[in-house]
């Protein structure tokens, strides 16, 4: 979807490394996640924001952190990569209202691979 | 905790073959319920959603999906599948009030030709 998009792509790093991932969306939504996809666990979610300096930890926040200084970018930094965090990384935007949540669009992922 | 478990974690069918995949959710109250797909090397896109009302859910595609609160389930199902639904299905839920959707593990689905 042109709304959302990730960079980059596909990375590869090495251990220890922090590595920042970046997601921009054109679509002025409220809320930002960043979920991570592997195989056997579907998308587990890592951090999330609801506007911008308000963010919050998901299921598997550890070794991440978050920050959105603006409404349309939302970063999730590695602070120290690990190969546990070699994974598929998804952002996803969603405009709330007052049910909370109408579905989310996904941004293109971003295969990160620590060596 | 809250949680979203869906029965099957492979499906292989043959191409006009009936589809049902089952998805149950352990959310206490009110809930958004939603199927994704995500097609070989794609991202997720939503199939469906179901918030109020009718229990019986339309989405793209020909697929739908039926909503039984006392079950606390909410079925996939396609009378008569193509190849290209060859993809990976994601059931999800959503508490009202909360921030965020909880995915379950995933059906791969293969459909032979």
């Amino acid at each position: 979807d042109a709304g959302i998009t990730q960079s980059p792509r596909h990375k590869v790093t090495e251990t220890g490394t922090p590595v920042t991932l970046r997601c921009h969306q054109t679509e002025n939504h409220r809320y930002m996640y960043w979920y991570r996809q592997d195989p056997g666990h579907g998308l587990r979610l890592i951090h999330y924001s609801y506007g911008v300096k308000d963010t919050d930890k998901g299921e598997v926040s550890d070794g991440y952190s978050v920050s959105r200084s603006k409404t349309e970018d939302f970063l999730l930094t590695l602070e120290s990569a690990t190969s546990s965090q070699t994974s598929v990384y998804f952002c996803a935007i969603s405009d709330g209202g007052t049910r909370g949540n109408y579905g989310y669009t996904f941004g293109s992922g971003t295969r990160l691979t620590v060596v | 905790a809250q949680s979203v478990s869906q029965h099957n974690h492979h499906v292989i069918l043959s191409e006009a073959a009936s589809l049902e995949l089952g998805c149950n959710y352990s959310y206490g109250g009110t809930v958004n319920l939603f199927w994704y797909v995500q097609y070989p090397g794609q991202h997720l896109q939503l199939l469906l959603k179901y918030f109020s009302g009718d229990p019986l859910v339309k989405g793209i595609k020909g697929f739908e999906a039926e909503f039984i609160k006392s079950k606390f389930s909410f079925n996939l199902r396609k009378p008569s599948v193509q190849w290209s639904d060859t993809a990976e299905y994601f059931c999800a839920a959503y508490s009202t009030g909360g921030f965020k959707t909880i995915f379950g593990a995933g059906t791969r689905l293969f459909v032979k030709a």
